[in-house]
């Protein structure tokens, strides 16, 4: 069973606007989250971060939201750019020094001039 | 700059014959990662090395073993590639005390079985 759900595997959004990714799971254990960005015939690159002691986390136009008590969190991209279409993978560790992580089956960001 | 890289890009084999994909890094992290992917899924871990201490996943089958001969390089070996071994395999590099999770991934090596 999946423990990392990104349920919507495509969204199409209007450059300018805002684009909202979302990330479900269900492991009470987790407590680091992360974004990846995937290019086609590249490999994942880290995005942006949350630890779950925080519920918000923002770096330029990316801005990541943690609902513990949902077990949910959401990735936002504002203005959007036509740039941002890509995959974008969710990922989650429980923690340790060594980060092994469970990721999603990501969500194809088209983002239309 | 310092990367990880992944050789080949493209790799076709037949069913049954022994394949390996390599990975090296310049980033000198001591943890090394080899993830499955399949199309439209998620990127699945089935090892990884801290240092040279292995850690096998508990469900990545018999069939795929991992070796990493010196900080530099970790090379996956799938000794009886079957149809349903067609997939990306990436690698990936991490620093124990980067942080939590960051990994550094390589662009992948993309398997076919014939």
């Amino acid at each position: 069973d999946q423990q990392v759900k990104q349920n919507s595997p495509s969204l199409s959004v209007q450059e300018g606007r805002i684009s909202i990714l979302n990330c479900d799971y269900t492991n009470s254990m987790f407590d680091y989250f992360l974004w990846y960005k995937k290019y086609p015939a590249e490999g994942p690159t880290f995005l942006i971060s949350i630890s779950s002691i925080k519920d918000k986390n923002e770096d330029g136009r990316f801005t990541v939201f943690l609902n513990k008590s949902a077990k949910h969190l959401s990735l936002h991209i504002v203005p959007s750019q036509p740039g941002d279409s890509a995959v974008y993978f969710c990922a989650a560790s429980d923690g340790g020094s060594q980060g092994n992580l469970i990721f999603g089956k990501g969500t194809k960001l088209s983002v239309k001039p | 700059d310092a990367m990880v890289i992944q050789n080949p890009r493209y790799q076709v084999t037949q069913f049954g014959k022994p394949v390996t994909l390599s990975c090296s890094q310049t980033l000198n992290h001591n943890v090394m990662y080899w993830y499955q992917q399949k199309s439209s899924q998620a990127p699945k871990l089935l090892f990884h090395y801290y240092d040279k201490d292995f850690n096998n996943e508990a469900d990545t089958p018999d069939n795929f073993q991992s070796r990493r001969p010196n900080t530099s390089f970790c090379f996956l070996d799938i000794r009886s590639p079957g149809l349903g071994d067609a997939a990306m395999y990436l690698c990936a590099t991490s620093r124990e005390n980067q942080g939590l999770g960051t990994q550094h991934f390589g662009d992948g090596t993309r398997l076919s079985i014939l």
